[in-house]
């Protein structure tokens, strides 16, 4: 079964440092998202894309935050000035687009554990 | 986004139905009642969802009440693999590139 991944699986960088972390969504999928989930707390939407652009972002998304679809497999999170705060495990999702259905799931990856020092 | 209740912890013994609630009284009528899982140290994973009919999947089964306010996502014979934070949650049936918001779940404790 298809799934999507995300490299690297651990990331450690030191504050200030800018980051980016990798997601290859499932092929056939149209919208993507990120979403982080810091230790002990819930899973947090940060943004989604769609068409090559931002459909929806949270507070959390502020201008440290980027998102970008570099070619026709790739989607990425880029953290610009990384803080302590940012510390988390960041989820990519896809999801496919057909017509009539609404509600189509998300699939999730297993995450990018991103460590600031 | 409604909001959905769910218990904080549910304890249930290998290879018996396990039967997880969730409350959603303010659920509006275009809102479908989906559920996740996420498993240690793993992201999230679909199990199910519904409108207002009864669901079943191969990992689950939905039950729906006649008023919509509440669901119940049962596991018909648990093992130790389904030990995970199960989240209920509404999500509008407008499509596009809506997000989930996920609560706090229900961590399902499976006994051996």
């Amino acid at each position: 079964e298809p799934e999507v991944t995300q490299t690297p699986s651990h990331q450690v960088t030191q504050m200030g440092q800018e980051v980016i972390l990798r997601c290859v969504p499932i092929s056939n999928h149209l919208y993507f998202y990120w979403y982080r989930q810091i230790l002990g707390q819930k899973v947090e939407f940060l943004v989604s894309f769609y068409n090559n652009e931002i459909s929806e972002k949270s507070e959390i998304f502020d201008d440290q935050f980027s998102v970008e679809r570099p070619d026709g497999s790739n989607f990425t999170l880029k953290i610009r000035s990384t803080k302590l705060e940012d510390s988390a495990m960041y989820f990519c999702a896809s999801k496919p687009w057909a017509p009539g259905q609404l509600n189509s799931p998300l699939h999730f990856g297993n995450g990018t554990r991103l460590t600031v020092t | 986004d409604a909001k959905t209740t769910q218990p904080n912890s549910m304890e249930s013994n290998e290879e018996e139905p396990v039967h997880l609630p969730c409350n959603h009284s303010t659920i509006s009528g275009t809102d479908y009642i989906h559920w996740y899982r996420q498993l240690p140290s793993q992201g999230p994973e679909y199990v199910i969802h519904g409108l207002t009919s009864n669901v079943n999947n191969r990992m689950a089964s939905l039950a729906i009440a006649e008023d919509r306010k509440s669901s119940t996502l049962i596991l018909h014979r648990a093992t130790l693999r389904d030990a995970a934070v199960y989240y209920c949650i509404l999500r509008r049936g407008r499509g596009g590139a809506d997000g989930l918001t996920f609560g706090k779940g229900t961590h399902l404790i499976i006994q051996p």
